[in-house]
């Protein structure tokens, strides 16, 4: 079965300093895809960064990047020189390619400060 | 502009009633999702559709129902046999092909049942 899970119910970051926001999956399927969106206060879901199953490098975005372990089963996101705008939910998903089943984590709440 | 498009933003239904929300998008995706979120529980999948007339269970089924007549639509009605429907609904959709593109989603539909 797969499964999506985020230990971290919430984090603090100062602006500017960089944060890592965890994640880990089970899957029993080679291929997979990794996915990181950004939920705001408004509801809305932003796609920030991909990563897939069989990929050699770790995903970059901008100031975001993802540590893509596959070993460990971990992808956690890197978001760098944090801004205030990034204050937001942040979930983690991933999409198996046998079912195309979408399964999210529950979810880190990220704070910055100033 | 393509995109999906959510209605109502908020819905007030009594308790024992069904209500339909709808989801409709321009985006010629093949797959098409709903998603419940809760507080603290992040995004779990209702139901998913891979194609037209067809459609299979998430993980919380019970007590809701979904039909995909249409490509471009994919409604949800929340009946009486389920027990908690206030929640936040998001409906989302993506290409069938691999594991590598990423999800688009609604605005979400708030239901509060009173």
């Amino acid at each position: 079965a797969q499964k999506i899970t985020q230990t971290q119910p919430g984090m603090f970051v100062q602006e500017k300093e960089a944060v890592t926001l965890d994640c880990t999956y089970d899957t029993s399927d080679p291929s997979y895809g990794l996915f990181w969106y950004k939920q705001p206060s408004s509801g809305e879901m932003i796609f920030l960064i991909y990563q897939g199953s069989y990929d050699q490098q770790n995903a970059t975005e901008g100031r975001y990047s993802l540590n893509f372990q596959k070993a460990r089963k971990s992808a956690n996101l890197v978001i760098s020189a944090s801004q205030l705008g990034d204050s937001a939910m942040y979930f983690c998903a991933m999409r198996v390619v046998n079912t195309d089943k979408l399964i999210f984590g529950t979810g880190t709440r990220l704070q910055v400060f100033p | 502009d393509g995109g999906i498009t959510q209605s109502p933003k908020y819905l007030f239904r009594k308790e024992g009633q069904n209500v339909t929300l709808s989801c409709e998008q321009n985006l010629n995706h093949d797959a098409m999702y709903w998603y419940r979120q809760d507080p603290g529980q992040g995004l779990r999948l209702i139901y998913y559709s891979q194609i037209v007339n067809d459609f299979q269970k998430g993980d919380i089924a019970e007590g809701y129902s979904v039909s995909r007549e249409k490509k471009e639509s994919f409604p949800l009605t929340v009946t009486s046999a389920q027990k908690n429907p206030t929640a936040f609904y998001l409906c989302a959709s993506s290409i069938l092909q691999g594991v590598n593109t990423e999800a688009f989603f609604g605005q979400g539909t708030r239901l509060t049942v009173v």
